[in-house]
């Protein structure tokens, strides 16, 4: 079992510019989170992703948006890139309204220059 | 609305000490609790968990126990090694909406 994977490792984009970010879950898990990780902060929740829908949303704009695929594996779209969205951003799998634990990968080090 | 609180780093022990990292949750119902662990330049490790009521999770030499009438889950290890130099994270999770809040993190930092 491979566990969460996420691709790519580290990403520069220039500001103003749109960035893909992927994610694979863990096999079996039905649900995807994504989080920002700013440096020496924790990780704040963007959204979740259920059935290939937008379950949930954190307290992020519009400029941030996904998608989940049949197979579960899911994408973080972000539009206009801003410097202060440079972080790490994190991809978690879950069974969903289990209550049990979520399984993150190694995350994705976006720079904005 | 739902949220962590942990004591605010970072914490400095010579190697061999207790350690103690505390967290507080509010309570609008029963969440699962967890600790994850991030070493430098990587992700969010599972470190330990507990489900329910006066569950104790451990892991590694370390423990952490459910306490509802507190609303708490405090990290303790009995003798911290110079490898537990990381920041960890308090994290509970509400099975109504699978959403996971995170504290802030409390960077440890180990002298040998």
């Amino acid at each position: 079992d491979a566990g969460v994977t996420q691709s790519p490792t580290h990403l520069i984009k220039t500001r103003g510019q749109q960035v893909t970010l992927r994610c694979s879950p863990k096999s079996g898990h039905d649900t995807v989170s994504w989080y920002q990780q700013a440096l020496g902060q924790g990780p704040q929740f963007i959204f979740q992703y259920y059935e290939e829908e937008e379950r949930q949303r954190g307290n992020f704009p519009d400029r941030f948006s996904g998608h989940q695929f049949p197979n579960y594996s899911s994408e973080l779209n972000v539009n206009a890139l801003l410097l202060g969205d440079s972080a790490l951003y994190l991809c978690a799998s879950s069974l969903r309204r289990r209550g049990t634990e979520a399984f993150f990968g190694q995350g994705t080090r976006l720079t904005v220059v | 609305g739902d949220s962590v609180t942990q004591m605010e780093g970072p914490v400095t022990l010579s190697e061999e000490a207790f350690l103690t990292i505390n967290c507080t949750y509010t309570a609008t119902g029963y969440p699962s609790l967890f600790w994850y662990v991030q070493y430098p330049g990587e992700g969010l490790q599972l470190l330990l968990k507990a489900t329910k009521a006066d569950d104790k999770g451990s892991n590694k030499g370390f423990e952490a126990t459910y306490r509802k009438e507190t609303t708490s889950f405090h990290l303790e290890k009995g003798s911290v090694q110079v490898s537990d130099s990381a920041v960890y994270f308090c994290a509970p999770l509400w099975a109504r909406d699978d959403k996971i809040i995170f504290g802030k993190g409390t960077r440890l930092h180990i002298l040998p």
